[in-house]
């Protein structure tokens, strides 16, 4: 069974810090990870999809890394803001006829100014 | 475009009732994903429809099921609800199934809550 963690669970940093979110997952064998963000009592905002023979994805000031190998991705955002102020989930999926993502519990980022 | 739109907002239901709640995907998306989130927790997979048919399962009894229309707009029933079932129900919409994976365009949710 597929397991998803996020590291650190929360983060509260002043503006201007470069950030870096760690999940892992427990089962190498994905068809890809996507990067989401949510703000409290809303939808998800997909921010990068990286598929299993992808390394990096970029977007802005983010930039999303996938190692299969050590089952490991890492969300570095830079210079961060106050409006990058969240709750940032990523999801697995597994390889098959059919979607079947898992999702790590996230990280509460908290940007002060 | 319109994103993707879910009705209603808030729901207050009691221990036992029966709750529909309905999804619009983006314009264009065949598929439709429907995910239970309960609050500190990300959000768990309950079904995807693709082309009206179902696609993916998650771990949820029997209770809840859930179809697609042929306008791929989607309804999630859930019977004999339990205080368990108070969550945010968020429905997603991408362009394929799973076999090429686009990304997922996720609605607001509806907030249920169950006395």
């Amino acid at each position: 069974k597929q397991e998803v963690t996020q590291i650190p669970a929360a983060l509260s940093v002043p503006e201007g810090e470069n950030l870096v979110l760690n999940c892992s997952f427990t089962d190498s064998a994905i068809y890809n990870l996507q990067w989401f963000r949510q703000d409290p009592g809303k939808g998800l905002t997909s921010l990068l999809l990286i598929q299993s023979s992808q390394r990096e994805q970029t977007s802005g000031r983010l930039n999303a890394s996938l190692d299969k190998s050590s089952g490991r991705s890492t969300l570095y955002i830079a210079a961060s803001q106050p409006g990058d102020s969240a709750t940032y989930l990523c999801a697995v999926s597994r390889p098959g006829g059919s979607y079947i993502p898992t999702f790590g519990r996230g990280t509460s980022l908290i940007v002060h100014p | 475009d319109a994103g993707v739109t879910q009705s209603p907002t808030h729901l207050i239901k009691t221990r036992g009732q029966q709750v529909t709640l309905r999804c619009s995907p983006i314009s264009g998306h065949k598929s439709v994903s429907w995910y239970q989130q309960v609050l500190g927790q990300g959000p768990q997979f309950i079904f995807q429809y693709y082309e009206k048919e179902e696609r993916g399962r998650g771990n949820f009894p029997d209770r809840f099921s859930a179809r697609q229309f042929p306008n791929y707009s989607s309804e999630l029933n859930v019977n004999a609800l339990l205080l368990g079932d108070s969550a945010l129900y968020l429905c997603a919409s991408s362009a394929d199934s799973g076999f090429f994976l686009n990304e997922q365009y996720f609605g607001p949710g509806t907030r249920l809550t169950v006395t």
